[in-house]
């Protein structure tokens, strides 16, 4: 399984965009990335998933550079609810056997 | 519809007991997945079901730590016996892997997991 890492912190104020990236160097053909958020006390929550290029939902964008072996998850607009623990994903997620494999992720706060 | 429903929320043993965590995932869905997660660290994979057949249970501590998933729906985690370092949340997740086609997206549906405190 690809190897992710993103930055352990961000800070934030309401209203911005916020960026956080993943590296995946070793991500494979059939490699998914996918999102998930994680409020305390609550198990994660999917956000967003992609292949490659620009994948927008009405929660966040992922931008996926050609190469593949980074990602950005796109937050616009943050507000002090989006403060959560942010875990980027790599596998075949979609295959019948694929593997969630969480990392540490990126603890984002937001501040009013 | 429903979602991931586990009991108990939460439970308090001491070490050497035993305790069992139990996971009722969304219906149809075939994959359903158990995970620790340490307070400050990401969810740690220790078991995947492919209906009743498990997947991959590599980093499942087997000498205390079982599973099983009798005719694919509901699941149960058991320790025994239980160990200071369990004191984690135990979080059950399920999916239905639609395949690549169409990069149609798959998302697990997380519980709200069981918070185990071991003294």
């Amino acid at each position: 399984l690809a190897k992710t890492t993103q930055p352990i912190s961000m800070d934030s104020y309401e209203g911005q965009e916020v960026n956080i990236t993943c590296s995946h160097n070793n991500i494979a053909t059939n490699d998914y990335i996918t999102w998930y958020q994680q409020f305390p006390s609550q198990g994660p929550r999917f956000i967003i998933q992609g292949y490659k290029t620009k994948v927008t939902n009405e929660v966040a964008s992922l931008f996926i550079p050609a190469d593949r072996k980074s990602s950005t998850l796109s937050l616009p607009r943050v507000s002090l609810s989006d403060t959560a623990v942010y875990y980027c994903l790599v596998g075949d997620i979609p295959s019948n056997t694929g593997k969630l494999i969480f990392g540490q992720g990126t603890t984002l706060q937001v501040k009013p | 519809e429903a979602g991931v429903a586990q009991s108990p929320r939460y439970k308090i043993i001491e070490k050497r007991q035993s305790v069992a965590f139990w996971c009722n995932p969304i219906s149809g869905h075939a994959t359903l997945y158990w995970y620790q997660q340490i307070l400050g660290q990401g969810p740690k994979l220790l078991i995947q079901f492919q209906n009743n057949g498990v997947v991959d249970d590599s980093q499942l501590p087997k000498d205390r730590f079982s599973a099983e998933r009798l005719k694919g729906v509901d699941s149960t985690l058991k320790i025994q016996p239980a160990k200071l370092e369990d004191s984690a949340v135990y979080l059950c997740a399920s999916s239905s892997p639609k395949g690549r086609t169409g990069g149609a997206n798959t998302e697990a549906f997380f519980g709200q997991g069981t918070r185990l405190t071991v003294v």
